[in-house]
C-alpha cells in the first residue's frame, strides 16, 4: 500500500525567507510524486511532478522539489517566499494504479 | 477551457435528505474520483472510476453511491445525509499515462 506523510501541519515563514516543506512516502518501488497547492476556497492545482529521470524537478511559481530515494522523501522548496504563496500544500503519491494518495497537507503562513 | 466542473458549489441539507453532486469534465479523461476534505485529514478517497460504466470503493465509501453512465460525468449520491457527511467534496480526473489530477472547485456541504 502507498502512503504519504507530511509531518508539518503548519509552517510560518517571513516574506523573502526560504521555504522547505517535507514529504515522506511509502511505496515499494519508485512512485509518481506530486505537489499540489490549494488557495482558500479553491480546488488543488499542480505545482510539480516527478515521474523519472532528474531527481530535482522544477515547477510553477518558482517552486522545486527533490526526490531522494534513500530517504523516501520529496521535499518542496522555494528560495524566497512571497505573501501570495500562503496556502495549503499537499504532497501526493501514485504507485501506478491511477489512485493518488494525498498527505494531510501543510498550511503555509507568510508574515510580512 | 472548463476543465472539471462541480455542481452545486454550496448546499445545506437536513439529516435524512438525499442529494446528488455532479462532476463534469471536458478533457476526455478516463479516470475520475470523489474525495472529501476535512480539517486535519487531508483528502480521503470516497469512490473512483477507471472508465465509463465502472466504479469502485475508496477509503471512505460508506453512506455514498456513485455512477458513471457517461465518460464525462461522475455523480456522487447521498441517500440519507448525516451530520458526519458535512465536508468539502472534490472531484478530480486523470488522463491515461499517469499525468496529474485536475480538480474541480469543490462543493461545500453542510448537513444539519
Amino acid at each position: 500500500a502507498q502512503s504519504v506523510t507530511q509531518p508539518d501541519i503548519h509552517i510560518t515563514v517571513s516574506e523573502g525567507a526560504s521555504l522547505e516543506l517535507r514529504c515522506n512516502y511509502s511505496y515499494g518501488a519508485t512512485p509518481y510524486l506530486f505537489w499540489y497547492v490549494q488557495s482558500p476556497g479553491q480546488g488543488l492545482q499542480l505545482l510539480l511532478k516527478y515521474f523519472s529521470g532528474d531527481t530535482l524537478v522544477q515547477g510553477i511559481k518558482g517552486f522545486e522539489a527533490e526526490f531522494k530515494r534513500s530517504q523516501s522523501s520529496f521535499n518542496l522548496r522555494k528560495p524566497s517566499v512571497h505573501w501570495s504563496d500562503a496556502a495549503e500544500y499537499f504532497c501526493a503519491v501514485e504507485g501506478g494504479s491511477y489512485i493518488p494518495t494525498f498527505g494531510r497537507g501543510t498550511s503555509l503562513i507568510v508574515h510580512p | 477551457n472548463a476543465g472539471v466542473t462541480q455542481t452545486p458549489k454550496f448546499r445545506v441539507l437536513k439529516t435524512g435528505q438525499s442529494m446528488t453532486l455532479l462532476c463534469a469534465q471536458d478533457m476526455n479523461h478516463e479516470y475520475m474520483y470523489w474525495y472529501r476534505q476535512d480539517p486535519g485529514m487531508g483528502l480521503r478517497l470516497i469512490h473512483y472510476s477507471v472508465g465509463e460504466g465502472t466504479t469502485a470503493k475508496g477509503e471512505v465509501p460508506d453512506g455514498y453511491n456513485v455512477s458513471r453512465l457517461k465518460k464525462q460525468n461522475f455523480l456522487l449520491g447521498l441517500e440519507s445525509a448525516a451530520p458526519s457527511q458535512t465536508s468539502v467534496y472534490f472531484c478530480a480526473s486523470i488522463a491515461s499515462g499517469h499525468t496529474e489530477a485536475f480538480f474541480g472547485q469543490g462543493t461545500r456541504l453542510t448537513v444539519v
